[in-house]
């Protein structure tokens, strides 16, 4: 087990509502990572953040929206939800270039 | 930007066989290339990373090797055992170190 931990585990959300995920990063880890995994598919980077500053964007539209606190813990906010955002969403840590750790995810359900 | 493609999407095999698992990039930038294996409910663990200085690399059951030339880079797993069933994913990152995944190859051992 890495040293990555996701809150919430599940979570069901209705369309047009907003949602919090959180990342608790491995310790020692300043750059934090978001990723969308829709079923059956690989993991689609978000974005990352470097000592609380966004540093690297995949294609997504800024209805999702992050932040890295001082301790390097990070959100994941998303606005206005629509049916095709439920996937798990995973959060990944690394220090410096080192490979990056995977926490267990959020399966977020969108109704 | 980088594209993965990875193949097969489903490998069966019997208890004991060797795995090979084929991911081709695009990028000639790209210079990691690691292996994460996903279990059920779990997130993506890191199980091997070769980067483009090595051609080679073996940890135990497992190993990658990469052709720089080709633009292509393969894991083999020996000996394989029903734990080792579970999803594949490769990746290639370059400069950023956010990684681009393939689609994941679902592993199969039949005890």
């Amino acid at each position: 087990e890495t040293g990555v931990t996701q809150s919430p585990t599940h979570l069901i959300k209705t369309r047009g509502q907003q949602v919090t995920l959180r990342c608790s990063s491995q310790s020692g880890h300043n750059t934090v990572s978001w990723y969308q995994q829709a079923l059956g598919q690989g993991p689609q980077f978000i974005f990352q953040y470097y000592r609380e500053e966004e540093n690297g964007r995949g294609n997504f539209p800024p209805r999702f929206s992050g932040l890295q606190f001082p301790n390097y813990s990070s959100e994941l906010n998303v606005n206005a939800l629509e049916l095709d955002d439920s996937a798990l969403y995973l959060c990944a840590s690394r220090e410096g270039t080192d490979e990056q750790y995977f926490g267990p995810g959020t399966r977020l359900t969108v109704t | 930007g980088e594209n993965v493609e990875q193949h097969p999407s489903t490998l069966s095999v019997q208890e004991g066989d060797s795995a090979v698992i084929k991911c081709t990039y695009s990028d000639s930038a790209s210079n990691y290339f690691p292996w994460y294996k996903q279990e059920l409910g779990k997130g993506p663990q890191l199980i091997i990373d070769i980067r483009s200085n090595v051609g080679e690399k073996k940890d135990q059951r497992i190993a990658v090797t990469l052709n720089k030339t080709a633009k292509h880079f393969s894991l083999h797993i020996t000996e394989t055992q029903p734990e080792d069933s579970a999803v594949y994913f490769c990746a290639a990152s370059g400069g950023s170190y956010i990684p681009t995944f393939g689609r994941g190859t679902s592993l199969i051992v039949h005890p």
